[in-house]
């Protein structure tokens, strides 16, 4: 079975500081781990995802995810946020043979201040 | 790149009455479609499994009579909600998992409003 664990329900932040949103993972497999966001009222975008190449992952509009097996973690990350970013994200999950559901996280909240 | 085109976009409907959503991939051969619900605020819950051909399969809980799912073409998915109910609202969105584009495609989702 595999899970999720999206440490924080809602983080806030300053525009132009650090963002980093929690996610721990639980998988009888070597996973696939993914990072969505999703914005008021619209679909999801992948934002990075890994599979098992490289543990640092660089994603889209700045952001990037570490790959931690000892920790089972997959936190995001972003040097300096910018008031486009708040939304949800979403930690996911999957086998790695690609054909199999994706399990979601809970989601966080960003919120980005002015 | 890989896309799912999904329609209608949001929908509102009378209680009672049947509502089709519809999930086409656009340049790739969909043999599998996840279906997935949203309710406000919470995160996506999987629904259902459609393969190409054959029946989909059902998470606990959800009602297959009342969810149809149709997967006829390895390119049109549907998911009928039929005799909806407001706890029926919510947004549903399908994915399609891609080999020539790995990963996994969304399409942009229907947001149900049953009245």
């Amino acid at each position: 079975a595999q899970s999720v664990t999206q440490l924080d329900s809602h983080v806030s932040v300053s525009e132009g500081t650090p963002v980093l949103l929690r996610c721990n993972y639980s998988s009888s497999y070597s996973p696939s781990l993914f990072w969505y966001v999703q914005h008021p009222n619209k679909g999801l975008q992948l934002l990075l995802k890994y599979t098992s190449a490289a543990t640092l992952v660089k994603g889209i509009n700045g952001f990037e995810a570490e790959f931690k097996k000892s920790e089972t973690s997959f936190h995001l990350t972003k040097p300096s946020a910018h008031m486009s970013d708040a939304a949800e994200y979403f930690c996911v999950v999957s086998r790695p043979s690609g054909n199999t559901p994706l399990v979601f996280g809970k989601g966080t909240r960003l919120s980005v201040i002015a | 790149g890989a896309v799912v085109s999904q329609h209608p976009s949001w929908v509102i409907c009378k209680s009672g009455t049947s509502v089709k959503i519809e999930c086409r991939s656009l340049d790739f051969q969909a043999t599998t479609m996840f279906w997935y619900r949203q309710f406000p605020k919470q995160s996506l819950m999987l629904m259902a499994t459609s393969n190409e051909g054959s029946k989909a399969t059902y998470e606990q809980g959800v009602e297959k009579d009342k969810f149809l799912i149709n997967h006829a073409s390895l390119t049109l998915s549907t998911l009928t909600v039929t005799s909806a109910h407001p706890e029926d609202s919510s947004f549903y969105i399908c994915s399609a998992p891609n080999d020539r584009f790995y990963g996994y495609t969304f399409g942009s989702g229907t947001r149900l409003t049953v009245v």
